[in-house]
């Protein structure tokens, strides 16, 4: 299985500010996901992040609120900006290991903002 | 637009007993995942399901997939303690593979 690193653990922020979210993965990786978990739900798909090209985002996201950087094939960030406290949330990074292996999570990033 | 429900939500069994938890979804999908979560805790890849009949088994938790009825199961066998989790269903309903719709995910609980 992929190890897969974030940074941030766990941050508390004030509203207003930005956070950014760093994902490291043991090997190169062609795509990259970024999905957000909001208390006591289920995980929901922000974006797609592969290397070389702008980020894909799902409906409901946007890039001027979740900016994602993917300088090379193993490393990606997303940035949480002008942060309210709705984006108090989880936030996890996933890759893609194949047709039969499906994807592997990070450990995520708790974030609360007050 | 792809939905994907699981039920039941909350499930609390005793040790020892079995039960199946669902997962229906609304479109044409041939990949299925099951996950589990920990509270405080990652994600955690216990099945992948390519195909119609496909069944996969690991200790107590065996998964199968019906893409006729857009339905998968994860039935639990004599039931134990350490199987107190959050259980998420996800399909993958893009041609590129990768992008998952999740379920509202099933809490399971087991008493001793």
């Amino acid at each position: 299985s992929a190890v897969i690193s974030q940074k941030p653990s766990r941050d508390i922020c004030q509203r207003g500010t930005s956070l950014t979210i760093q994902c490291q993965v043991d090997s190169q990786v062609t795509m990259m996901f970024w999905y957000r978990q909001q208390p006591g739900q289920s995980l929901t798909l922000i974006a797609t992040a592969n290397q070389g090209s702008e980020a894909t985002y799902e409906s409901g996201f946007v890039i001027d609120k979740f900016p994602i950087s993917r300088p090379n094939l193993t490393f990606s960030t997303l940035t949480v900006s002008n942060m309210s406290p709705e984006d108090s949330s989880i936030y996890l990074c996933s890759v893609e290991r194949g047709r039969r292996r499906g994807q592997y999570f990070g450990p995520g990033t708790r974030l609360l903002v007050l | 637009e792809l939905k994907v429900e699981q039920n039941p939500l909350f499930l609390s069994m005793q040790e020892g007993k079995n039960y199946t938890i669902y997962c229906n979804y609304s479109t044409t999908s041939d990949r299925l995942y099951w996950y589990r979560q920990d509270p405080g805790k990652s994600l955690e890849s216990l099945f992948v399901l390519l195909s119609n009949g496909a069944v996969k088994q690991e200790g107590r938790l065996m998964a199968s997939l019906d893409t006729k009825a857009r339905l998968s199961t994860l039935h639990i066998t004599a039931a134990v303690h350490d199987l107190s989790a959050t259980y998420f269903c996800a399909v993958d309903y893009d041609s590129s593979g990768s992008r998952l719709t999740f379920g509202e995910g099933t809490q399971l609980t087991v008493n001793p």
